[in-house]
């Protein structure tokens, strides 16, 4: 069974970093490229960042480029999200998903973290 | 970036009704790569249908999807309670992926 399971939410104060994991298992990590996407509160879906199975390849969405950074641990089968510079438009779940081989929609998605920007 | 524009924002049928629900493109979306998903409150989007119009595994066939090119629909038969929810599209036939807005089928 897949799965994708996140960690790392919490609360951080405006201009902070914080750090996200996703955990995965049931599948073969290294042959899949992994996503973040977020969703603010009571909001739609926004594909923040992602990275290949082998790490050389990644995307970030405009509203995190340079402030974000993506990569991954294939032999712990993790996937990290550093964030830096954090701000109130950051904070929403996040979600880990998985894009499906060969295409680009994701066909296994994690429960997601909650990030609150406040001080 | 393809904006999609999904309507309407919310639709109230009753179990056992047919929802109809649309999902328009700012510009064409190559090749048909418009994807469907399914959010109930406080858990993650599932995937529904992907192509435009093949069913995820496990989706129950009265799950249908259509369209091509800026118009695409995806119509749920006969409403069942676990079924009212949130849908959004997705298109990936272009970078940036993009989500639209989102539709929520209410119980009316």
């Amino acid at each position: 069974e897949v799965q994708l399971v996140e960690s790392g939410g919490g609360l951080v104060q405006p201009g902070g970093p914080l750090r996200l994991s996703c955990a995965a298992s049931g599948f073969t990590f290294s042959y899949s490229s992994i996503y973040w996407v977020r969703q603010a509160p009571g909001k739609g879906l926004e594909v923040v960042s992602g990275i290949s199975g082998n790490g050389d390849n990644t995307y970030y969405a405009n509203s995190v480029r340079g402030r974000f950074t993506i990569s991954r641990d294939n032999s712990k089968n993790t996937l990290y999200l550093q964030m830096s510079s954090l701000g109130p438009e950051d904070m929403a779940v996040y979600y880990c998903a998985r894009r499906a081989a060969s295409s680009f929609y994701f066909d296994y998605w994690g429960q997601g973290t909650l990030v609150t920007v406040s001080s | 970036e393809i904006v999609l524009t999904q309507s309407p924002a919310t639709l109230s049928l009753s179990p056992g009704e047919r929802a109809t629900l649309s999902c328009g493109a700012s510009q064409s979306v190559s090749s048909s790569y418009l994807a469907w998903y399914q959010q109930k409150p406080g858990l993650a989007p599932r995937l529904l249908m992907y192509a435009a119009s093949s069913r995820a595994t496990g989706i129950p066939d009265r799950f249908s999807g259509s369209g091509s090119g800026t118009d695409f629909t995806l119509t749920i038969n006969r409403l069942e309670p676990e079924d009212f929810a949130v849908y959004y599209c997705q298109q990936y036939g272009t970078s940036p992926l993009t989500f639209g807005q989102g539709t929520k089928v209410e119980i009316k």
